[in-house]
This record gives structure tokens, C-alpha cells and sequence, in this order.
């Protein structure tokens, strides 16, 4: 299996409870984050995003919340399913640089 | 169907070899990159290209080279002078700095 993740924090919800996931971002001059899904074995996957305006942003069952004053991001999913089990990680960056910074990750693990 | 395809999956290399990673994109993108991803770690930008014919190196380009003579191709060597190459590496591609797309990775391991 894949080997990437093995040392990550691990958050394991039971299935059909809510999920919530957090990330400290680094640089107080970023204003657009993301957040990604990694399953064993995948690439990282687009979930949702969020730019510096807003605090909190609503995609289907996830929802990201921003808070500037402590450099904090937030993933909440609703009611958790297994096929969420997977890696999840923010990314960070400031408008008009090609580069990225990227969390450690979160594992999920979801309990039947 | 639009994407990022990666090649091959798993890939073994002997000590002293140099290995290439395969990247295409047919999403018309410009922008290109590799990332090394290790356990415990976050993405690492090992190098990047906004245009044809032109790259830049990341944070960990030492042991790496890169070409992009085609648009929807950014192929990775990994030569013998990278001397802890075992990693999941990963192609991305973006048309704007707005967010990427991944491809699936591949896996290296030295044998």
C-alpha cells in the first residue's frame, strides 16, 4: 500500500457523524487556500476552496472556514462516509506566485 | 476525458541509474510542476514551468532535471546524483496560479 501518510495525525469519526479537520497556515500574506483529498495510492484531489474575503465558504456535505486573525483553516464535512477515509490536506498560497504551501495532512479514518 | 496522466506507477531504480517520470496534460494548461511527497511531509516543489521551453527549480531541485519542449509535457529525471530519490512523486498542472490538478503519482523506490 501506500507508504505516503504513515506518520500523520489520524482522526477516526464514526460514520454519519460530523468531521472536522484543521490546518494552521503559515504566511499571513496568503489569500487563497485549498483544501485536498488524497486516497491511498492517488493523487490529491480539489475538495473546496476559499480566498482571503470570505470567512467561510459551503460546497456539497463540506464546508471551509477561514479565520485570518490566527491563521487557521478549517474542513468541516457532514456526515461522514467511508469512502471519505483518505488524507486531507490545505494548501496556501498569495495572488500572482506559482507556489504553493501545503500542510502535512490529517488522516480520516471513518468507523463503521 | 481531461487530465493529468502519469507514468509509469511504480518504478525501480538501481543505485547509480537515472530514471525518468512521465507527465502529460491535455488540459491545455500552461503551468507545470513536480512535487516529491514523503511520509509525514508536506508536498515539496522540486520544479516548476509557466511556458515551452522555460523552468524554474523549486526547493529541492539538487539530483533533478527537467525538460518542457511541449506544452502538454513535463517529463522528470531523477539522475544518481539525487541520493535519496525513494518517494511519491507527483505532476501538476494549472492555467492560472488559482489551484492545481494532479496527476495520480508514481512511485519510485531504489533497489
Amino acid at each position: 500500500g501506500e507508504s505516503v501518510g504513515l506518520h500523520l495525525p489520524t482522526l477516526s469519526v464514526q460514520e454519519g457523524d460530523n468531521s472536522i479537520i484543521n490546518c494552521a497556515y503559515s504566511n499571513s500574506a496568503s489569500d487563497y487556500f485549498i483544501w485536498y483529498k488524497q486516497e491511498s495510492g492517488k493523487g490529491p484531489q480539489f475538495i473546496i476552496d476559499i480566498r482571503s474575503n470570505m470567512d467561510k465558504r459551503q460546497g456539497q456535505r463540506v464546508t471551509v472556514l477561514l479565520n485570518k486573525t490566527v491563521k487557521h483553516l478549517s474542513l468541516q464535512i457532514a456526515a461522514t462516509q467511508p469512502g471519505d477515509s483518505a488524507v486531507y490536506f490545505c494548501a496556501e498560497t498569495s495572488m500572482g506566485t506559482y507556489k504553493y504551501i501545503f500542510g502535512t495532512g490529517t488522516r480520516l479514518k471513518v468507523l463503521a | 476525458d481531461g487530465g493529468i496522466t502519469q507514468s509509469p506507477k511504480y518504478l525501480f531504480r538501481k543505485e547509480g541509474q537515472n530514471v525518468t517520470l512521465s507527465c502529460e496534460q491535455n488540459l491545455n494548461h500552461d503551468a507545470m510542476y513536480w512535487y516529491r511527497q514523503d511520509p509525514g511531509q508536506g508536498l515539496r516543489l522540486i520544479y516548476y514551468s509557466q511556458i515551452v521551453n522555460d523552468f524554474q527549480k523549486g526547493d529541492i531541485a539538487e539530483g533533478y532535471s527537467v525538460s518542457r519542449e511541449k506544452k502538454e509535457s513535463f517529463p522528470l529525471t531523477v539522475t544518481s546524483a539525487q541520493k535519496n530519490p525513494t518517494a511519491f512523486y507527483l505532476c501538476a498542472s494549472s492555467s492560472t496560479t488559482w489551484g492545481y490538478t494532479f496527476g495520480s503519482g508514481t512511485r519510485l523506490t531504489v533497489v
